[in-house]
């Protein structure tokens, strides 16, 4: 089945402590994009990434990392997570920029 | 600049009526134009997509889309709704030649039985 896998579903951590999402797809697709979530604000792109150690920044990268080493992985990473990215994250993947994307089932960070 | 607006945060319809989620957008050059859906304590899914030819799209669980030019809308709906059918979605937008998808702040569709 044609998946975008997200772990864990949901977190509750403290300010400061280091932690990383993971994403995988099974899809073989070359594009893909962190995003957030917020009430209000609809959906944020923090990161993207085209193809294999390509990567740039979206709309609101401050305070997130990324890699994207293999094409099936694209992690996201918070150094030192602070309250203001409590939020529902949600990974995407997508054949190439432009098409239609797959969305995992989100992650829901509260960062304390 | 590219937008897109959704002017309504809610729409409430009745099961069985037609259904209408409004979408407009403002771009230089030609849009490529979608629509998503999100199930409660899901992600989004994809409906469909106008990036160009007929101007009345057709996508997943019966949903269509009118891409009209002159009043720089993309309409989402559908002719009979279903209590299924409640969720929020969202239009988004890419602009020319513009690598960026601009999304809309989403519309909570209720369907009552």
């Amino acid at each position: 089945e044609a998946q975008v896998t997200q772990n864990p579903r949901y977190l509750i951590t403290v300010t400061g402590k280091k932690l990383t999402v993971t994403c995988s797809q099974n899809m073989n697709h070359e594009y893909m994009s962190w995003y957030r979530q917020d009430p209000g604000l609809g959906l944020r792109q923090i990161y993207y990434s085209m193809n294999v150690e390509v990567t740039d920044k979206g709309d609101v990268p401050e305070g997130y990392k990324v890699s994207r080493k293999e094409k099936r992985n694209f992690p996201l990473i918070l150094e030192s997570p602070s309250p203001n990215q409590t939020s529902l994250y949600f990974c995407a993947s997508s054949q190439g920029f432009g098409q239609p994307q797959h969305f995992g089932d989100g992650t829901r960070l509260s960062i304390l | 600049a590219q937008s897109v607006a959704q002017p309504e945060d809610q729409v409430n319809v009745a099961e069985g009526n037609p259904l209408t989620v409004k979408c407009t957008y403002s771009v230089s050059g030609n849009p490529y134009l979608f629509w998503y859906v999100q199930y409660p304590n899901r992600g989004l899914q994809f409906l469909l997509k106008y990036i160009t030819g007929d101007n009345l799209v057709k996508g997943s669980y019966g949903f269509e889309a009118e891409f009209n030019k002159s009043q720089t809308s993309f309409h989402l709906k559908k002719p009979s709704a279903l209590v299924s059918d409640s969720a929020l979605y969202f239009c988004a937008l890419i602009a020319g030649n513009n690598r960026k998808l601009i999304w809309g702040l989403g519309t909570s569709l209720a369907v009552n039985p």
